[in-house]
């Protein structure tokens, strides 16, 4: 299994442009989850779901939005990019349970200049 | 609002040391705690997952313990090598939230 997936692992962003940050996992969870890290912080909230076609707000989603139209997909939108946004971007998934681990991807580092 | 504090924010200890990493969590509602490794530029690796009805989590030299009653988890790294040179997250997951709230990490710095 691959595990969570996350494309681009780099990018270089202009103020104003727009980007989607690409996840997928390959075992077959519900829960997905966005979060960002700024240097020397712990990681933040900015968006997750239960399940197909379900999204919820986190602690930071304003300049975000996310879809989730199968279980293996969950991408995060930057509509129109700010340097407040210049961060790494981690995804991830667990399943249902609430007793049960979360998994991370490898993470997206987005510097927006 | 669940808080989590980690401290120290950063250890440099000589190898073969023992040594403790400590996480405090302000709401003791949790389900579990889980306790990651960082690398510089990388991913999140799980190290241990400790349920809310467990005290401690074993792998290898790693032993992680669970005091919910007083907000407390320990991460216990025995003989510590160069190789577990990171940054050290731990996470809670509080009842009734469907999200881990993160501490901001001890990054560790293990001298050969």
């Amino acid at each position: 299994n691959a595990g969570v997936t996350q494309t681009p692992k780099f990018r270089i962003l202009k103020i104003g442009q727009s980007m989607t940050l690409q996840c997928t996992q390959d075992m077959n969870h519900n829960y997905m989850y966005w979060y960002r890290q700024d240097p020397g912080m712990g990681l933040k909230l900015i968006y997750y779901s239960v399940g197909a076609g379900i999204t919820d707000k986190g602690e930071v989603p304003n300049g975000y939005n996310v879809s989730r139209s199968t279980t293996e997909d969950f991408p995060l939108r930057l509509e129109l990019a700010a340097p407040s946004q210049t961060s790494v971007y981690f995804c991830a998934s667990r399943p249902d349970r609430p007793d049960t681990e979360a998994f991370f991807g490898q993470g997206t580092r987005l510097t927006v200049v | 609002k669940q808080e989590v504090t980690q401290i120290p924010a950063a250890l440099s200890v000589p190898e073969g040391e023992n040594l403790v990493l400590n996480c405090s969590f302000t709401d003791s509602a949790i389900y579990n705690l889980q306790w990651f490794r960082q690398d510089p530029g990388k991913g999140l690796t799980s190290l241990l997952l400790i349920q809310s009805s467990q005290r401690e989590q074993t792998s290898g030299r790693l032993n992680a313990s669970l005091d919910k009653s007083s907000g407390r988890s320990t991460l216990y790294i025995a003989a510590s090598q160069p190789g577990d040179s990171a940054t050290y997250l731990c996470a809670v997951r509080r009842t009734g939230r469907r999200a881990l709230t993160f501490g901001s990490g001890t990054r560790l710095q293990v001298q050969p």
